[in-house]
């Protein structure tokens, strides 16, 4: 079974800039979380749709938007890039939601902003 | 909400030696704590997991014990091997319902010495 895909897996935006990051989940996952990883802040909780509904919210600023489509692919969307949005972004997908059970993850897509 | 804190930071055995990572919870309702190891250029993967109504399980050389009371749980690696070495997160559940998303602790970067 093929595990979480995340494209692209590196790139570069300079500020202002906007970028689109997608997640294709393991096949029969309907629930995708977003992260984002930095060295000082760790793993943040970005947010979590499931049937292409958003269940849950992190404490981010609305320039971070998300999407879940009918086979269960998202998409993550960062506009008006700073400079403090470099970090690594992780995707994860499991069967279910609330909480609970293993969370499968990508590769993540690393983003630079300069 | 729910705050999870990780502790050492960074963590260095011999091999063969044991390791102990410790985290503490703030959420008495959290019933689900797992832990996550992550290798280089990699994302997170689940290595093991406790629910509340246990206090210890055993995987091979990794164990977890759970003190519901004292509200911390612990990650044991016994007989450590250089292979071990990698970014070791400990993660609770937050909020409610299906809207329970996981939590993450800070990350423990365990290095293994031949």
């Amino acid at each position: 079974k093929a595990g979480v895909t995340q494209t692209p897996r590196y790139l570069i935006k300079t500020r202002g800039q906007q970028v689109t990051l997608s997640c294709s989940p393991i096949s029969g996952h309907r629930s995708v979380s977003w992260y984002q990883q930095t060295p000082g802040q760790g793993l943040q909780f970005l947010f979590e749709y499931f049937s292409e509904t958003q269940r849950n919210k992190g404490n981010f600023p609305g320039r971070f938007s998300g999407r879940q489509f009918s086979n269960s692919r998202s998409e993550m969307n960062v506009s008006t890039l700073e400079l403090g949005d470099s970090a690594l972004y992780l995707c994860a997908s499991r069967t279910g939601t609330g909480g609970t059970g293993e969370l499968f993850f990508g590769e993540g897509s690393r983003l630079t902003v300069l | 909400g729910e705050n999870v804190e990780q502790h050492p930071s960074t963590l260095s055995v011999q091999e063969g030696d044991s390791a102990v990572i410790k985290c503490t919870y703030s959420d008495s309702a959290s019933n689900y704590f797992p832990w996550y190891k992550q290798e280089l250029g990699k994302g997170p993967q689940l290595i093991i997991d406790i629910r509340s109504n246990v206090g210890e399980k055993k995987d091979q050389r990794i164990a977890v014990t759970l003190n519901k009371t004292a509200k911390h749980f612990s990650l044991h690696i016994t007989e450590t091997q250089p292979e071990d070495s990698a970014v070791n997160f400990c993660a609770a559940p937050r909020g409610s319902g299906s809207a329970r998303q996981l939590t993450f602790g800070s990350g423990t970067q365990l290095t293994v010495l031949p």
